[in-house]
């Protein structure tokens, strides 16, 4: 069955410091990988989807299929980043499942 | 990208009772979806919903419980029928562009007594 795992729930880091939140997936096909961010009182939006291979934010992700990961990855975290990120598996017919999510805080 | 309206924001509903939730969006789209987020949880998909063709259910779901329609290009509505407790959740409509993005609405929060 298709599944996405971000094992942490929760995730603090100082202001600065590298921040990295990590995805597994297991999908039998070719994957589709997304990362979501939902910041205080917004909607659920898009950050970067592997396809496209570019830096939203300064965050980027590398779909790494030896290891089935998609782990998102900024090198110097800023206290906007704090938020709530998804990440999602692209399914047939383009449905998405999406890992529990990431609690992050940036700590000043 | 797409506009998205989704009414109501949130809601209190005695048990036995039935919500419709409408998701409005401002172009055109031909594949709308539908989630739920329980507290504390992620959002899982609850059906797809294409215009002029029945709802996809996912496993787990049932149109008696979830009726779902799709009038046209930039509408649809979700019930949530005969309301328990457990139903008390976030709702969320999404629509499909540029082949595989899907953009959100705001979601609607429902609480059952």
């Amino acid at each position: 069955a298709q599944r996405v795992t971000q094992p942490e729930k929760l995730l603090s880091v100082f202001k600065g410091a590298p921040v990295e939140l990590k995805c597994n997936y297991s999908y039998s096909g070719s994957p589709e990988l997304f990362w979501y961010v939902q910041y205080s009182r917004q909607r659920l939006q898009l950050l970067l989807r592997h396809i496209s291979r570019e830096s939203i934010k300064g965050f980027t992700a590398d779909l790494n299929k030896g290891e089935t990961s998609f782990h998102l990855k900024k090198p110097f975290a800023q206290e906007e980043d704090s938020a709530m990120y998804y990440c999602a598996l692209g399914q047939g017919a383009q449905k998405l499942v999406f890992g529990q999510g990431t609690r992050l805080t940036i700590n000043p | 990208s797409a506009v998205i309206s989704q009414k109501p924001s949130r809601d209190i509903c005695q048990r036995g009772t039935s919500l419709t939730i409408q998701c409005q969006v401002d172009s055109q789209v031909t594949m709308m979806f539908w989630y739920r987020q329980q507290p504390g949880q992620s959002l899982t998909l609850i059906a797809t919903a294409n215009q002029g063709s029945e709802a996809t259910y996912e496993s787990g779901f049932v149109i008696d419980k979830f009726p779902i329609s799709r009038p046209n290009l930039t509408f649809s509505t979700l019930t949530v029928s005969n309301m328990s407790p457990e139903d008390s959740s976030i709702y969320l409509c999404s629509v499909e562009e540029e082949g595989t993005i899907q953009y959100f609405g705001a979601g609607t929060r429902l609480s059952v007594l």
